[in-house]
């Protein structure tokens, strides 16, 4: 069966200071990978997806990027945090067919300080 | 431009009694309709779908899904609450080959013994 894992599970971060936050999965190839974010505990916010390795697209400009360096990985990263980029952030994954259900890993709660 | 609306940022129910929680959509071309569970601090769970074939749409939990073309709507049912089923609860609309969701806002649920 398929697992997805994301790690850490909650960071605090100064302003100004870097992020990498990790998503793999496990028990399937070729996936889509998705980035979202979750303010306030609400509306979800796409902000990558990933349909291979090295390919990335965004949805919205930020201080944010995402790379895919292997099949079963994608990354979350910024130089420097700013007290915005607080929230729930949630990595998912789909097969490649497009119609299919999205699902979710455990999330990482993100305050910038 | 695609959209998903949950009319409801809230839903009390007295556990025992039926619940409903809404959702309408307006997008271009057939979509796949979708309905998500997210408990506090954790990651969305998938409850069901709608791809095809029968209105009614029966998933996770007892909860059931009643797609309505004609009022470009797909509200989530349950016959009996539980106290257990208190969560907040999203609509999510799937373009067939396009890789995105669109997600409403949520609808927290409230069940109360």
């Amino acid at each position: 069966s398929q697992t997805i894992h994301q790690w850490p599970a909650t960071l605090v971060q100064p302003v100004g200071s870097p992020l990498s936050l990790e998503c793999t999965v496990e028990g399937t190839s070729n996936p889509n990978l998705y980035w979202y974010r979750q303010a306030a505990g609400r509306g979800l916010q796409l902000l990558f997806y990933s349909v291979g390795i090295g390919q990335i697209s965004s949805e919205v400009p930020q201080n944010l990027s995402a790379s895919r360096p292997q099949d079963r990985q994608f990354i979350l990263s910024s130089k420097k945090l700013l007290l915005s980029d607080s929230g729930f952030y949630l990595c998912a994954w789909s097969v490649r067919r497009g119609e299919e259900t999205q699902y979710f890993g455990p999330g990482t709660r993100l305050l910038v300080l | 431009a695609q959209s998903v609306a949950q009319p409801e940022d809230q839903v009390n129910v007295a556990e025992g009694n039926p619940l409903t929680v809404k959702c309408t959509y307006s997008v271009s071309g057939n979509p796949y309709l979708f309905w998500y569970v997210q408990y506090p601090n954790r990651g969305l769970q998938f409850l069901l779908k709608y791809i095809t074939g029968d209105n009614l749409v029966k998933g996770s939990y007892g909860f059931e899904a009643e797609f309505n073309k004609s009022q470009t709507s797909f509200h989530l049912k349950k016959p009996s609450a539980l106290v257990s089923d208190s969560a907040l609860y999203f609509c999510a609309v799937l373009l067939y080959n396009f890789n995105k969701f669109y997600f409403g806002s949520g609808t927290k649920l409230n069940v109360k013994p």
